[in-house]
């Protein structure tokens, strides 16, 4: 079984500076993919970023970032230059490849940009 | 190329009536994957389909829950005999293949039990 962690139900950051998030997980599948999606306040689901568990290089998409640590089962991520409209929940997600397509969701960060 | 589309957006049921969701793919998208999110928590997976098969119906709950997605036509999420813990927002995803990752979600039904 999958479970997903994010320890931090709210943050804040100021506009322009820099946020990590945090998310630890727990799977017993081999080959995975780690995702943070990204809810505002319209409610959609939007993929941020994508990271294939046997990839060791972090995944990057822009201003966005993570920090793939598989040994000790963490995918934190990172927002630079923060921008008001980054202003949502942030979900943490893993899915197994090739098997089970479903995906496992954290309870979601509630990130707020100050301007 | 229009995105996932599911509807209604909001809808509204007394307990004991009758709650259709509906959400079509993406255009070229055979597999479709319902989730649901109660307040202040994130996605629990419900049911994944692939046209005319249900694949997992593992999330679903094992009465008044049902699932289709036909050879035409959108993929539809029944709950009968609706109650208050119904309530919650029931998001549509789709896919190309078989492939974590490569979900493309609806804007999701707000349903609300009186």
């Amino acid at each position: 079984a999958q479970t997903v962690t994010q320890s931090q139900p709210e943050m804040s950051v100021q506009e322009a500076e820099t946020v990590t998030l945090s998310c630890t997980y727990d799977t017993s599948e081999n080959n995975y993919y780690l995702f943070w999606y990204k809810q505002p306040p319209s409610r959609q689901m939007i993929l941020v970023i994508r990271q294939e568990a046997y990839k060791q290089q972090n995944a990057t998409e822009n201003r966005f970032s993570v920090n793939f640590q598989k040994a000790a089962k963490s995918f934190s991520l990172k927002i630079s230059d923060s921008q008001l409209g980054d202003t949502a929940m942030y979900f943490c997600a893993s899915g197994a490849q090739g098997g089970s397509e479903k995906l496992v969701f954290g309870k979601g960060t509630k990130l707020t940009v100050n301007p | 190329n229009a995105g996932v589309m599911q509807n209604p957006r909001h809808l509204v049921r007394r307990r004991g009536q009758e709650a259709r969701l509906r959400c079509s793919p993406m255009k070229g998208h055979s597999h479709v994957y319902w989730y649901r999110q109660l307040p202040e928590e994130g996605l629990k997976f419900m049911v994944y389909l692939q046209k005319e098969n249900i694949i997992d119906e593992s999330g679903m709950p094992k009465e008044r829950f049902s699932a289709e997605f036909p050879k035409e036509g959108p993929s539809i999420l029944r709950i009968q005999q609706v109650v208050r813990g119904d309530s919650a927002a029931y998001f549509c995803a789709s896919s190309e293949r078989r492939s974590p990752g490569e979900l493309f979600f609806g804007e999701g039904s707000r349903l609300t039990v009186l």
